[in-house]
């Protein structure tokens, strides 16, 4: 079935430091990937996402890039401050008539002042 | 203004009881689902619903029966609650069939089973 695997499942970085963040999809009709930050206690926020015919999105501190090939896509912030502190989500769907989202495992990152 | 909305905010009962969930977005939108958070923060998708109608229903116990009375709101029954049953459930909503049909969530209710 279809499946989203994601790592590291902890990251501790100091400030001013970048942060990186994988995944790796399954299905290879999947064509769009969001990224969602949950901070502790709150909901979901999608932060980026990326449609399968681009292979780079930026939007300032933070891009997403996607490897097709690999079936890889990844999540970069950079000059990473305490407040990015949060649980990080990728996820994969194919659209199609459910718009169904696979979910990652989530990444607990800190950013340490 | 709330764009996804979910009440209670925090739920908590004993083992063997009913309860109800309920979820009303205000963003025009055509489709709602329910996802469950366990304590390990794994987000799963159990139910989805366009235009009222049941579009996804993943391996849930059928103890679990959600209901869209219109495409604005979806809310979720549990019968005979169970200790496995105490999760974070999120409702989330989108449009289908936009080029990106971006989800939205709501705050999310905290079930407690004891």
């Amino acid at each position: 079935g279809e499946n989203v695997e994601q790592h590291p499942s902890t990251l501790s970085v100091q400030e001013g430091d970048s942060a990186v963040i994988k995944c790796t999809y399954s299905d290879s009709a999947s064509n769009y990937f969001p990224w969602y930050k949950q901070e502790l206690g709150k909901r979901p926020q999608l932060i980026i996402d990326i449609r399968s015919n681009v292979g780079e999105k930026k939007d300032q501190r933070i891009a997403v890039t996607l490897n097709k090939t690999a079936k890889h896509f990844s999540l970069h912030i950079t000059e990473t401050q305490p407040e990015d502190s949060a649980v990080y989500f990728c996820a994969s769907s194919y659209g199609g008539a459910t718009n169904k989202l696979i979910f990652g495992t989530g990444t607990l990152l800190a950013v340490q002042p | 203004d709330t764009a996804v909305s979910q009440t209670p905010k925090y739920l908590v009962t004993q083992m063997g009881n009913d309860k109800s969930i309920k979820c009303e977005q205000n963003l025009g939108h055509d489709t709602m689902y329910w996802y469950k958070q366990d304590s390990k923060k794994f987000l799963k998708i159990m139910f989805s619903y366009n235009n009222k109608e049941l579009i996804i229903n993943e391996t849930v116990p059928n103890r679990f029966s959600p209901k869209s009375p219109d495409k604005a709101h979806l809310n979720l029954h549990i019968n005979s609650l169970e200790l496995g049953d105490s999760a974070v459930y999120f409702c989330a909503s989108s449009h289908l069939l936009a080029t990106m049909a971006i989800q939205f969530f709501g705050p999310g209710t905290r079930l407690t089973v004891l």
